[in-house]
């Protein structure tokens, strides 16, 4: 058990809807990452909060969103949905920023299927 | 940017059978290496890491060791189990630059 709570685990919707994945964060981690995989792919990185604050972003779409709150949790929006958007989607937890070294954490994922 | 190569399988190995998994890297200043593992319908699990040049990382029968003269990371067992099939991802984090993970090498091993 790595500490990164993800829900829901397993998620269908239809083409057009929107969702919510949140994400909990390790104990003490200010950072979290959340990471697209689509079956048969590696990871796509989509955004990094580091303490409530932006701190990068990778390939996320503009349907796509992601905040996180004062309590360190992370929530990850993903609207107007396409069939393609159906993948594995991770967050990831760190204690620190970007500094060599920093090791990340993942949850188990939440498994999104549009139909 | 920073990159990351490793050989993208399907590797099938026999069990008992000697693993490597190459792993490449181009990127510069001060590294971390990473191998993650992902089992069947699970998320990512830290297998290793490796901080500075030369250092080895190794857990659970598994190493790899940092050479920087190569750019490398290569991941060995000595002695696979049917309990080693998974995906395993090489990583890489350096000041200031997100993590960068390779593209995951599929590994099966038959009993």
């Amino acid at each position: 058990d790595s500490g990164v709570t993800q829900t829901p685990k397993h998620l269908i919707t239809a083409t057009g809807q929107r969702v919510t994945l949140r994400c909990s964060p390790r104990s003490g981690d200010l950072s979290v990452y959340w990471y697209q995989q689509s079956l048969d792919q590696g990871l796509q990185f989509l955004i990094q909060y580091y303490n409530g604050e932006e701190r990068a972003k990778g390939n996320i779409l503009e349907r796509f969103s992601a905040q996180q709150f004062p309590d360190l949790h992370s929530e990850l929006n993903l609207s107007s949905l396409e069939l393609g958007d159906s993948a594995l989607y991770f967050c990831a937890s760190s204690s620190s920023g970007q500094g060599s070294g920093n090791t990340i954490y993942f949850g188990e994922g939440s498994w999104l299927t549009v139909v | 940017g920073n990159s990351v190569t490793q050989m993208e399988g399907p590797v099938t190995l026999s069990e008992e059978a000697f693993l490597t998994i190459n792993c490449t890297y181009t990127a510069t200043g001060y590294l971390s290496l990473f191998w993650y593992v992902q089992y069947p319908g699970e998320g990512l699990q830290l297998l290793l890491k490796a901080t500075k040049a030369d250092d080895k990382g190794s857990n659970k029968g598994f190493e790899a060791t940092y050479r920087k003269e190569t750019t490398s990371f290569h991941l060995e067992k000595g002695s696979v189990q049917v309990s080693d099939s998974a995906v395993y991802f090489c990583a890489l984090n350096s000041y200031g630059q997100n993590f960068v993970f390779g593209p995951g090498t599929r590994l099966s091993v038959l009993p």
